[in-house]
């Protein structure tokens, strides 16, 4: 599975957009982004997934540039429920349903 | 429609002794995953199994085993603890292996080993 590069923290403003920036510049053709979550001892929370195209559901947008290398998350408007640690993954799942997890990014969202 | 369960959500364990974690996958699920998570080494892929089959090993050792059931019910045994098995350990289910299929993980067994 490729490798990913995410900031170790980052600081958002309650309401303002949240921008979790992701490199993976070896991804292959056939891999997804994964985007989870994780809040302090629960277990993580899938938040949106894509392979080219943006992608955008209840909970985020996932931007994907066109060349593949990097992709942003973004929660629209932030609430400190969001504060969490955001994991981007890109794999495979096509032989093996498994994801590599790197130390992701700690969102604080702060009043 | 219910999440994945685990079972049991907290326990305290010997050295030495055995422990046996339960897993129940989303109902319609096929696939399940065990990762070990610590504060030194992040989340960690344990194994996978589908259709009672394990398909996929990361890299542990031969104390932690695992099996799944015909109902995709799944288990995992880990043997002669030690303070290290000291973790969250996650369950995760997915519907298959799919490419692009969602994975999605329960809350997880808290391990303590004293």
């Amino acid at each position: 599975d490729a490798k990913t590069t995410q900031p170790p923290s980052m600081d958002c403003a309650e309401g303002r957009a949240a921008n979790l920036p992701c490199n993976h510049s070896t991804i292959s053709g056939n891999e997804y982004v994964y985007w989870y979550r994780q809040i302090h001892s629960q277990g993580p929370q899938y938040i949106i997934h894509g392979l080219k195209n943006n992608e955008t559901n209840e909970m985020a947008s996932l931007i994907i540039t066109e060349d593949r290398k990097s992709s942003t998350l973004i929660l629209p408007h932030a609430t400190l429920r969001d504060t969490a640690v955001y994991y981007c993954i890109v794999g495979n799942t096509g032989t093996a349903s498994k994801l590599t997890f790197g130390t992701g990014t700690r969102l604080q969202v702060t009043l | 429609k219910a999440g994945v369960t685990q079972t049991p959500r907290y326990l305290i364990k010997t050295r030495g002794q055995q422990v046996t974690l339960s897993c129940s996958p989303i109902s319609g699920h096929r696939s399940v995953s065990w990762y070990q998570q610590t504060p030194g080494q992040g989340l960690q892929f344990l194994f996978e199994y589908f259709s009672e089959t394990q398909r996929n090993k990361g890299n542990f050792p031969g104390r932690f085993s695992g099996r799944q059931f015909s109902n995709s019910r799944s288990e995992m045994n880990v043997s002669t603890l030690e303070l290290g098995d000291s973790a969250l350990y996650l369950c995760a289910s997915s519907l298959d292996a799919g490419t692009g299929n969602t994975i999605y993980f329960g809350e997880g067994s808290w391990l303590t080993v004293v």
